[in-house]
This record gives structure tokens, C-alpha cells and sequence, in this order.
């Protein structure tokens, strides 16, 4: 089956600091889709981006589809920003979706 | 914004007992998803749906069952809990293989099976 590896498993920055978080997936996907765990538990959709990629504030979600590869982009980072962010993959043709183990994301003052 | 909500939020229940987690969406969404959450495990498929009427075993589906008995409904029936199913429930729904393909997710529910 589908297998979705996400780097690292966690990360302490210090304000201000930049982030990069990466998906691996093990086979072609045709949806490659980005949540934020908030620390109560609450998931929020970030981004949902097959390919290219895609902006959004502080955020950028770049999709190499060929090569099975995601990474999500913090920049400048803020206390706030703290949480685990969950890379999800869906199959061609179909409608399950996958979920990676998550990269737990420490933004210190 | 799309719509999820979850019933119960907390749910204690006992060994061979039966839980019925409920899910509601106003999104008009075809797809919707059961998902259970352990600390480790990340996010795991039980069972989806993507319509009324049907449901699809997912990648865990064992002591579950699941029912959609309508667009906007989506429920997740423990016929005979075990301490193994103590887990935080997540439901989701999304448009599937369209253009967006997004799911959005209820807030969860915490099941607690003693």
C-alpha cells in the first residue's frame, strides 16, 4: 500500500528561524495535501497542492510529483506556528487518503 | 467555510459495550471519513464513504462498522468496544477526485473504553 515518510519527526527553532519540512511518498499521487495540528487537536487544512507550488503568508508548499517528493516551508517562524504538521497523500483513482506520522514543530521565544 | 461537527466530543465507555460516534457535514460533500488517531500512528482510515448509502472498508477496519445513511451523515458504530480502541476519532469530508480534493475535519472525539 501507499506509504507516506515525513522528515524530521520533530524540530525546536527559535523565533525568527526558518523550517523545512519534507514527505516522501512510495508511489505516484495524484492529491498531496498539508494539515496543521493545533496543540489542542484541532487539524486544519494548510494547503492542498498535486504539484508546483503554492503560497500562502509564512507558507509555501512545493510538490515534485515525479520524484515523490513534498515539502512544506515555514518561514520566519512564530511561538504560534508550534504544532504537528501532517503530510496526506491520495492514490490515482481513488478515494482513501494517507497520512504521514508528522513532524512535531517546537517554536521557542 | 466547510462545516464538520462531531458528537460526542467525550465518550466513556465500557469493555463489550457499544459506541456510536456521529458525524454531520453541510459542506454537500460526497466523501466523507473516519479516521482514528494514536500518539506514533499519526492518522489512520477506518472507513470511508462516497455517497449515501455506501461504505468502504479502509486500512483499518476491523471491530468497525460505519453507516451513511445520508449526504450528511456519517456514523462509526463499536459493536463491542475493547480497551484497544481508546483513541481520539477524527471525522472528515472532501470532494474526492475533484479539482480541490481537500478534506476538512470535525474536532475530534475522545473515546475512552475501560
Amino acid at each position: 500500500g501507499q506509504q507516506v515518510q515525513q522528515s524530521p519527526a520533530s524540530l525546536v527553532l527559535q523565533e525568527g528561524e526558518n523550517a523545512e519540512l519534507q514527505c516522501n511518498f512510495s508511489s505516484t499521487a495524484t492529491r498531496l495535501q498539508w494539515f496543521y495540528q493545533h496543540p489542542g487537536g484541532r487539524l486544519v487544512s494548510l494547503f492542498y497542492n498535486p504539484s508546483g507550488t503554492k503560497h500562502t503568508g509564512r507558507l509555501t508548499s512545493t510538490t515534485v510529483t515525479n520524484e515523490r517528493r513534498g515539502s512544506l516551508h515555514i518561514s520566519s517562524s512564530q511561538t504560534t506556528d508550534s504544532g504537528t504538521y501532517f503530510c496526506a497523500i491520495g492514490g490515482t483513482g481513488g478515494y482513501k487518503v494517507v497520512f504521514g506520522s508528522g513532524t512535531r514543530l517546537l517554536v521557542s521565544p | 467555510e466547510a462545516a464538520v461537527t462531531q458528537s460526542p466530543r467525550n465518550k466513556v465507555a465500557v469493555t463489550g459495550g457499544k459506541v456510536t460516534l456521529s458525524c454531520n457535514q453541510t459542506n454537500n460533500h460526497n466523501n466523507m471519513y473516519w479516521y482514528r488517531q494514536d500518539t506514533g500512528h499519526g492518522l489512520r482510515l477506518i472507513h470511508y464513504s462516497y455517497g449515501a448509502g455506501s461504505t468502504e472498508k479502509g486500512d483499518i477496519p476491523d471491530g468497525y462498522k460505519a453507516s451513511r445513511p445520508s449526504q450528511e451523515n456519517f456514523s462509526l458504530i463499536l459493536e463491542l468496544a475493547t480497551p484497544s480502541q481508546t483513541s481520539v476519532y477524527f471525522c472528515a469530508s472532501g470532494d474526492g477526485l475533484g479539482v480541490r480534493g481537500e478534506q476538512y475535519f470535525g474536532p475530534g472525539t475522545r473515546l475512552t473504553v475501560l
